[in-house]
């Protein structure tokens, strides 16, 4: 399998639930990347892991736990959330660079997630 | 000021024309740039990457990059139908590592 794989595709929950969403990427990349789609509004970005370490949290909510136990894995879970959560989660992977020839992301298919 | 700005559209263009699509971007430090095409209800894929001012062609694609003026575009020619999509301006920010920011897209609508 090669790519970007991110599980499940659809999940609804309510606000009380917990639930984790999970990506994996079979390219060889080092860095991974939660970003949020909302309809009609910019992707937004979430965390950015780099050999496995946390190097961006754009101001995220608490709610939201980003875990990622290796460059191939990684992981969001959920807790309490509340209906305006309810968006396109997309996990991404690339080559961990910076400046100049940053490398390009590649994403999963994503995970659409529903709030009750 | 929004980071990165696009106007949303849509932009509607006749089969065979060129397809001008723009950007810009608020962080002066910023040296590489990327246009997605996102069909609706898949993710995005990457187009082209740009990292010298200047033009920059793939095919029908052409990406152009004025980091003085801070603006990049997209250039496509002899537009399809099949080109019909949300394309998306990404800047890799500086001053921190892999933070690659999205415009909202524009959206494009190729008809016959």
């Amino acid at each position: 399998e090669t790519g970007v794989t991110q599980t499940p595709r659809h999940l609804v929950m309510g606000m009380t639930n917990k639930k984790s969403l999970k990506c994996e990427q079979h390219l060889g990349h080092n860095a991974m990347y939660w970003y949020k789609q909302s309809a009609k509004k910019p992707l937004e970005l979430m965390f950015v892991y780099n050999f496995k370490e946390q190097t961006e949290n754009n101001s995220v909510p608490s709610r939201f736990s980003p875990e990622c136990p290796n460059s191939s894995h990684l992981f969001l879970h959920l807790h309490t959330l509340q209906p305006e959560d309810s968006a396109l989660y997309l996990c991404a992977s690339s080559e961990a660079t910076t400046g100049v020839g940053g490398s390009p992301l590649h994403f999963g298919n994503g995970t659409r997630l529903t709030v009750t | 000021q929004k980071e990165v700005e696009q106007n949303s559209g849509p932009l509607s263009v006749p089969e065979g024309a060129i397809a001008s699509l723009n950007c810009t971007y608020s962080d002066r430090g910023s040296q590489s740039f990327f246009w997605y095409r996102q069909y609706s209800g898949k993710s995005p894929e990457l187009i082209m990457s740009i990292y010298s001012n200047g033009d920059k062609e793939d095919g029908r694609f052409t990406a152009q990059l004025n980091k003085a003026s801070q603006y990049v575009s997209l250039l496509i020619r002899d537009s399809q139908p099949s080109d019909s999509a949300t394309y998306l301006c990404a800047v890799l920010f500086s001053g921190g590592y892999n933070k690659l920011i999205f415009g909202a897209g524009t959206r494009l609508a190729v008809h016959p």
